[in-house]
């Protein structure tokens, strides 16, 4: 089983829609996530942190389940401008020299 | 502030040549990496650094080396390019146990 596993798409979905994708992790003792935004031929760039409540950044929702390993990131009212590969974060109990990356969610908007 | 600045953009390296790919970063960051991304692929793990003078092997450190002789400066060394080599490049850093942030990646392809 991959340390950090995401369903790599493409989700096409309709301006204006709600979207929703998940990453699994393997490892439980896992301390921080985050999601991060990578646009074509472009650097990996932070989106948000994931915290255990839960946190909210204007149209976007990341939550963290501990009992079942995952994250996920939750994209309301979906723009144009938020097609690109959404990357997901986990930093291992061993710190952050650790830190996996998932292979990505490649997500297009459509007009 | 310059945040992480990765030189050159881009390069054609020739089948043997050998070249170094530079990192530096303003932030007072004490973790560095160096991550490749083959098309369509995830970020998979060169080589990273946890403070001036320490380095370590990540993911796929073969046909690779580094140094980290300051804080600022990681430089990657590509000894005898082959074409599985080909790939984007991005360096990263970070305090401790916080998320990376990204240079805006070199394009090496190898011929």
């Amino acid at each position: 089983r991959k340390e950090v596993e995401q369903d790599p798409g493409p989700f096409n979905v309709p301006e204006g829609a709600t979207v929703a994708f998940n990453c699994t992790y393997s490892n439980s003792a896992s301390q921080s996530f985050f999601w991060y935004r990578q646009d074509c031929r472009k650097e990996p760039k932070l989106l948000m942190s994931v915290y255990s409540s839960g946190n909210e950044d204007g149209r976007f929702t990341a939550q963290l389940n501990r009992a079942s390993q995952y994250i996920s990131l939750l994209i309301r009212d979906s723009k144009l401008s938020d097609s690109a590969t959404y990357l997901c974060v986990v930093i291992p109990i061993q710190g952050a020299q650790k830190l996996v990356f998932g292979q990505g969610t490649r997500l297009t908007i459509n007009p | 502030n310059a945040g992480v600045t990765q030189t050159p953009k881009f390069r054609i390296l020739k089948i043997g040549q050998s070249m170094t790919l530079q990192c530096t970063q303003d932030m007072n960051h004490n973790y560095m990496y160096w991550y490749r991304q083959d098309p369509g692929m995830g970020l998979k793990l060169i080589y990273y650094s946890v403070g001036a003078g320490i380095t370590d092997k990540g993911e796929v450190p073969n046909g690779y080396n580094v140094s980290r002789s300051t804080t600022e400066d990681f430089p990657l060394r590509l000894e005898l390019a082959a074409p599985s080599q080909t790939s984007v490049y991005f360096c990263a850093s970070s305090y401790s146990s916080n998320w990376p942030f990204f240079g805006q990646g070199t394009r090496l392809t190898v011929v």
